[in-house]
């Protein structure tokens, strides 16, 4: 079975601060690794996402994740956060021939003006 | 891209009854998902509905609790039975295309709480 694993639960920046977010998930195999952001009101949407290739993936909104296979992590990166990046932060994976995306329990960012 | 349409947004029901959350998609899909979303809690699955079968139910969820229909290739409910303050929750829609690696979309939710 997978898991996932968000180390940081809650996270408060300033603007401008750098933001990494760590997500390490517990399977052997092949696996497909993405990011979904959740807005405030707003729905789940897609951050990024890797499949296979370059492990360093680049998704919307100046966001990044490297995929690390040997420490089983996909850890998410900002350089500077903007007060529009508040918002919940879930890290997913699925794999083993499930498309059914195992969630971590998220992690809240908000950003200060 | 899917879009998905959720309803009611919220709700704040009475305990011993029961709510059906629909869910609407603008395109034809095979399968469809319903995750919960406890407070400070990951998204769980709670079932898996194909179109013309029973649900497939995870592990703690039950067909009684959660019944879930799956009428035609673009709608689903989920309904919460016999609702108790633990159920409050946010409960979600969800959809993909099949095959591994795609992503997920989802409905906006809703924010159920049992009184």
């Amino acid at each position: 079975a997978q898991s996932v694993s968000q180390h940081n639960h809650h996270v408060i920046l300033s603007e401008a601060a750098s933001l990494e977010l760590g997500c390490n998930y517990s399977y052997g195999g092949t696996v497909n690794l993405f990011w979904y952001v959740q807005y405030p009101g707003q729905h789940l949407q897609l951050l990024l996402k890797y499949f296979s290739g370059d492990p360093l993936v680049k998704g919307i909104k100046g966001f990044e994740a490297e995929f690390i296979k040997s420490k089983f992590s996909f850890n998410l990166r900002k350089p500077s956060v903007q007060w529009s990046d508040t918002a919940e932060y879930f890290c997913a994976v699925n794999g083993g021939g499930s498309y059914i995306p195992t969630f971590g329990r998220g992690t809240s960012l908000i950003v200060h003006p | 891209s899917a879009v998905i349409s959720q309803k009611p947004s919220r709700d704040i029901c009475q305990r011993g009854t029961s709510l059906t959350i629909q869910c609407q998609v603008d395109s034809q899909v095979t399968m469809m998902f319903w995750y919960r979303q406890q407070p400070g809690q990951s998204l769980t699955l709670i079932a898996t509905a194909n179109q013309g079968s029973e649900a497939t139910y995870e592990s703690g969820f039950v067909i009684d609790k959660f019944p879930i229909s799956r009428p035609n290739l673009t709608f689903s409910t989920l309904t919460v039975s016999n609702m108790s303050p633990e159920d409050s929750s946010i409960y979600l829609c969800s959809v993909e295309d099949q095959g591994a690696g795609t992503e997920a979309f989802f409905g906006q939710g809703t924010r159920l709480t049992v009184v």
